[in-house]
């Protein structure tokens, strides 16, 4: 059974880049197969996805986004990382992350969540 | 962007009434070559993070319990609990993964009347 936990500050200042960590145990990030994901809810609000890596290196960032994101991997470590730039308050969130399985370049549903953690962008 | 769109935005069911949760994708989510429908529904309990309980629009994950069944294809989905059970009460989420980015519905919450 695979478990995610992220892992990072939880108040970071604006204008600066939120930066966190998922690690994953009873599985590996090495494996093909798999996508890894970040999602972020904001407070009372849905669910919006932000990007994915593969275990080779491969990313896609949501359009929206894509500009202030940055999606990494370190299979050494079995952690996948998120660093979002020039944050504002509007970044204020629970920052999820996320496995999927997946065929080709396309990946599919999340079946295994980490438990997320809050980020406030306050000064 | 496929956009998804759900309805209602919350209901009030009775214990052991059927609850009914609608989907719909902005633009056809079923891929012919493998006749299969790209959409999967969520649970998300207080405090918990999304669950995953349908895939494929009607594959139920392992663990779900068997009162929550998905139908539909191409555009228009649902997601029914036949027996409304108090651990039941949570918001529920559609998400499409035919094409990226992968977006989600803006969620249905569920309540017991």
């Amino acid at each position: 059974q695979v478990h995610l936990q992220e892992s990072g500050p939880g108040l970071v200042k604006p204008s600066q880049t939120l930066s966190l960590t998922c690690t994953i145990s009873g599985g590996s990030v090495s494996y093909g197969g798999y996508y890894w994901s970040w999602i972020r809810q904001h407070p009372g609000k849905g669910l919006e996805w932000i990007g994915y890596i593969y275990y080779n290196g491969d990313t896609y960032y949501n359009p929206s986004l894509k500009s202030l994101v940055t999606i990494s991997i370190d299979t050494s470590k079995s952690q996948f990382s998120l660093q979002l730039s020039s944050v504002t308050a509007a970044d204020t969130a629970v920052y999820y992350c996320a496995r999927s399985s997946g065929a080709g370049t396309l990946p599919y549903y999340f079946d295994s969540w980490g438990q997320g953690t809050l980020v406030t962008v306050s000064s | 962007d496929i956009v998804m769109t759900q309805s209602p935005d919350s209901l009030a069911v009775s214990l052991g009434e059927r609850a009914t949760i609608n989907c719909n994708s902005s633009q056809s989510v079923f891929y012919s070559s493998n006749i299969q429908n790209y959409l999967a529904w969520y649970q998300q309990k207080p405090g918990q993070p999304p669950r995953l309980l349908i895939y494929w629009a009607s594959t139920r994950e392992s663990g779900v319990p068997d009162r929550f069944s998905g139908s539909g294809s191409e555009t228009d989905f649902t997601l029914t609990i036949s027996s409304l059970q108090p651990e039941d009460v949570a918001v529920y989420y559609c998400q499409q993964y035919y094409r990226k980015p992968f977006l989600f519905g803006g969620g249905t919450k569920v309540e017991i009347k």
